[in-house]
């Protein structure tokens, strides 16, 4: 076991401009969620995956947002014309089934400059 | 609809002395519940989980959590303060039996606690 593991750890960016975050789950876990983390706030539920399948998107995940899994294992994150706004951090966590505990990776912090 | 409510933003102990970390809960179903600990610039680690068996939840690192369901509260209780335990505390809800809800989580602001030596 691993852990989840997200690439990169920091991106520092200029408004505008696009940006895809990566997400390897603990290898096995059917179940990706990604989750968005402002300053002196608790993480909000963005989307998660079901294997390969996207089976909810938060009201969020505006439409510069768009998130995949190709293959059932790892995901990206890209956030198309990124603003000002978007500056957070992304976390990603993985489980194995439905109703169990979700780990967490050490997320990627995103700087909009 | 799940929320959960963390009134206090900054909790600050003395090393030694006893830890209460306070969350209330709102669940349309018997709900699931957790605690987790993010330490500066990392993801979050789970600390403990109430799935509808004990009412008295043990986790890691001598931290403990009672679920009262009359006073739809999960506080998280440590006997003993210690340094390394400085770091942002999140009590997190997530309503298993509610099919639109999909197991995504639901985290409260978060409260910060400072270990004083």
């Amino acid at each position: 076991d691993t852990g989840v593991s997200q690439d990169p750890r920091h991106k520092i960016t200029k408004r505008g401009q696009n940006v895809t975050f990566r997400c390897d789950p603990i290898s096995e876990h059917n179940r990706l969620y990604w989750y968005r983390q402002t300053l002196g706030q608790g993480p909000e539920f963005l989307t998660y995956f079901q294997n390969e399948a996207q089976l909810e998107k938060s009201r969020l995940l505006s439409d510069r947002f768009s998130a995949e899994r190709p293959k059932g294992s790892f995901s990206t994150l890209e956030i198309q014309r990124t603003e000002q706004g978007d500056s957070a951090m992304y976390l990603c966590a993985s489980s194995r089934q439905v109703n169990q505990p979700q780990h967490f990776g050490d997320g990627t912090r995103l700087s909009i400059l | 609809a799940q929320s959960v409510t963390q009134l206090d933003s900054h909790v600050s102990v003395s090393e030694g002395t006893p830890v209460l970390l306070r969350c209330n809960y709102s669940s349309s179903y018997s709900p699931s519940l957790f605690w987790y600990v993010q330490h500066p610039n990392k993801g979050l680690q789970l600390l403990l989980k109430y799935t509808s068996a004990a009412t008295l939840v043990k986790g890691i690192n001598g931290f403990e959590a009672e679920f009262k369901k009359s006073e739809t509260s999960f506080h998280l209780t440590k006997p003993s303060a210690h340094m390394s335990d400085a770091a942002e505390y999140f009590c997190v809800v997530s309503d298993p039996q509610d099919a639109g809800a999909n197991s995504k989580l639901t985290f409260g602001k978060g409260i910060t606690l400072s270990v004083r030596p």
